[in-house]
């Protein structure tokens, strides 16, 4: 049973080039989030969504983010115009289940972003 | 507003020690959740354990072992027997509903030989 994927692993983009993060999740889930991870730092919840729908993008920046979970291929997190401080570890997430209780993720190996 | 706090950025132990991980928690919700991940040097999450407020029972599993008192509103994590392979950064989490979690910075522990 694979587990949570994530593609690229790594990723080296210039200031002003756009980033495009893929995540499939794991077999059977429907549930999948974005979480940010800054050196040294917890993560931080960013969006989360459902098949064609975004459930909470509390933490998603304003501008030049966006997040996607389409009908059919994996979620994509896509950074416009990226800046230095875009610098960091991408995790996306999956859950069987969602509603009012918490339950288990499934972290995927996450993508590290580098902006030169 | 909801908040972890991990008070211990590293811990340093040589190999068969104990060594406990503090997670302290914050939330004004009566029914939430409690997890903790462990982030080892290769980068990616792995799930140890949900706990919910209704169940103060403490757990264990293996040489893992976790300690939940709401008295005092915390979530601590014990490694009895510490391995080198437990040389990891552990991050406890909290869910007050829905599907968003608040992560603490995490506690780097390192297991020497």
């Amino acid at each position: 049973n694979a587990g949570v994927m994530q593609n690229p692993r790594h990723l080296v983009r210039r200031r002003g080039q756009e980033a495009r993060l893929r995540c499939s999740p794991m077999k059977g889930h429907s549930h999948v989030y974005w979480y940010r991870q800054l050196p040294e730092e917890g993560l931080k919840f960013m969006v989360y969504l459902q098949k064609e729908n975004i459930i909470d993008e509390s933490g998603m920046p304003k501008e030049r983010f966006s997040a996607e979970f389409p009908k059919e291929g994996p979620s994509i997190l896509r950074i416009q115009q990226v800046v230095r401080g875009d610098s960091a570890a991408y995790f996306c997430a999956s859950s069987a289940r969602g509603g009012r209780r918490t339950y288990e993720q499934y972290f995927g190996p996450g993508t590290r972003l580098t902006v030169t | 507003a909801q908040k972890v706090t991990q008070a211990q950025t590293e811990i340093s132990v040589v190999e068969k020690e104990d060594v406990t991980l503090d997670c302290v928690y914050e939330t004004r919700d009566t029914t939430y959740y409690l997890f903790w991940y462990k982030q080892p040097p290769s980068g990616e999450l792995v799930f140890l354990i949900r706990r919910n407020s209704f169940d103060e029972q403490n757990e264990i599993s293996g040489r893992y072992s976790w300690n939940f008192q709401k008295s005092t509103s915390s979530f601590n994590f014990t490694i009895t027997a510490s391995q080198v392979v437990d040389s990891a950064v552990y991050f406890c989490a909290l869910g007050t509903g829905f599907q968003k979690l608040v992560f603490g910075t995490g506690t780097r522990l390192l297991v020497s030989p």
